[in-house]
């Protein structure tokens, strides 16, 4: 069973830093990897999606890569500004019944960004 | 885009009600999932569905049924409500097409039993 941890749960820093948040897996097996950002009271944006025989994803100031064999994903966020502020929670895929995609989700960090 | 609707942001029920929360999608994906999201426990699969009439159960189904009879429309359905249940609730679409198809989600409904 697959099982999801990011860590720190909290994490506050000054505008302009780059920085990093961590998530690891329990099972190498993945099918892909789902980085989200959550805002107070929201729904779940999507924000980079990893496939399994990918190492990294980028999307503007964001940088997502994948280590299977470690059990390893980071989220690179750069030059933070205070409203990159959020949850990120990342989600290993697994294969489901009918050709479904089964996330199992971390319980997220969530980012504080500073003026 | 995407767009993911769910029918009510803010819900109130009293125990032993039976409760529909609604969710639909607007780009013809095949699966679509709902999830309930809880403090400390993260999100967890409720049910999903693959296609038309077709559902599986995820990881803690017990006192909700679904329902999918249309492609674009998915129900979760409270049987007899218990606090509980007081949650979270998240629906999401996918279209099948490989390993990089991500989930789209809906803004949520936060549902309250009384």
């Amino acid at each position: 069973k697959q099982e999801v941890t990011q860590i720190p749960a909290a994490l506050s820093v000054p505008e302009g830093e780059n920085l990093v948040l961590n998530c690891s897996f329990t099972d190498s097996a993945i099918y892909n990897l789902q980085w989200f950002r959550q805002d107070p009271g929201k729904g779940l944006t999507s924000l980079l999606l990893i496939q399994s025989s990918q190492r990294e994803q980028t999307s503007g100031r964001l940088n997502a890569s994948l280590d299977k064999s470690s059990g390893r994903s980071t989220l690179y966020i750069a030059a933070s500004q205070p409203g990159d502020s959020a949850t990120y929670l990342c989600a290993g895929g697994g294969i489901l019944t009918g050709g479904g995609n089964k996330l199992t989700f971390g319980t997220g960090t969530q980012l504080k960004v500073e003026l | 885009d995407v767009k993911v609707t769910q029918s009510s942001r803010y819900l109130v029920k009293r125990t032993g009600e039976k409760v529909f929360l609604e969710c639909v999608q607007d780009m013809d994906h095949e699966n679509m999932f709902w999830y309930r999201q809880d403090p400390g426990l993260g999100l967890r699969l409720i049910y999903f569905s693959y296609d038309v009439k077709m559902k599986e159960k995820g990881d803690i189904p017990e006192g909700y049924s679904v329902s999918r009879e249309k492609k674009e429309r998915f129900s979760l359905i409270l049987e007899s409500a218990s606090t509980n249940q007081t949650s979270m609730y998240l629906c999401a679409s996918r279209g099948t097409g490989g390993m990089y198809q991500p989930q789209h989600f809906g803004d949520g409904t936060r549902l309250s039993i009384l």
